[in-house]
């Protein structure tokens, strides 16, 4: 079966640190992966999104940047934190090969909470 | 920009009640889906729908995808306190990344 890690699940950094969060995905093989931010208690917003090795797109310009140096590992980054970077950071995968919508759907990582202080 | 806008934003009712949440958009999407969302988790799929007018049920859960296909409701029949949580709905279009875009969100209570 197929399982979703992401870590860490929570993080207190200071404003001007880097940043480095990390997802791998099991028991699949070239799957889309995208990175979304959360606020509290609402909607998700889409950050990037990629849909091969070294293919990222970025949806909202600003200081993260993302990387995806193997098929199945989903890396965010900063090289120096904002206050406004603050947030809940979701993971997810979905299948990559062509397929109808019927089945389709995202499998999310149990999320990190960072704080920047 | 595709956007989806879910109503109501909060919603707290008894146990045994009905409720219905919606999601409009002006956009066409090829599906919609449904998620709920625990606190300090990620949100987890309950359903998709992709052909207009189409109805899914889910237990008490019951899943509309408007004729048009752009909007959807979640009706929830005799809510329980495990019902309790955020409700997502998100649309997805054609294109090879099957990016999804995501509704505000109805912060479910249900008090027992």
């Amino acid at each position: 079966s197929q399982t979703i890690h992401q870590w860490p699940a929570t993080l207190v950094q200071p404003v001007g640190s880097p940043l480095s969060l990390e997802c791998t995905v099991e028991g699949t093989s070239n799957p889309n992966l995208y990175w979304y931010r959360q606020a509290a208690g609402r909607g998700l917003q889409l950050l990037f999104y990629s849909v091969g090795i070294g293919q990222i797109s970025s949806e909202v310009p600003q200081n993260l940047s993302a990387s995806r140096p193997q098929d199945r590992q989903f890396i965010l980054s900063s090289k120096k934190l904002l206050l406004s970077d603050s947030g809940f950071y979701l993971c997810a995968w979905s299948v990559g090969i062509l397929t109808g919508w019927s089945n389709y759907g995202y499998t999310f990582g149990s999320g990190t909470r960072l704080t920047v202080v | 920009t595709q956007l989806l806008e879910q109503s109501p934003q909060f919603l707290s009712i008894q146990e045994g009640e009905n409720l219905t949440v919606y999601c409009n958009s002006s956009s066409v999407f090829s599906s919609l889906q449904w998620y709920r969302q625990e606190p300090g988790e990620g949100p987890v799929l309950l359903v998709t729908v992709v052909t207009g007018g189409e109805v899914k049920k889910l237990k008490r859960l019951t899943f509309q995808f408007g004729d048009a296909r752009k909007d959807s409701s979640l009706h929830i029949t005799a809510a329980q306190p495990g019902d309790t949580g955020l409700y997502l709905c998100a649309g997805g279009s054609s294109g090879s990344a099957r990016q999804l875009t995501f509704g505000s969100g109805t912060q479910l209570t249900v008090l027992p």
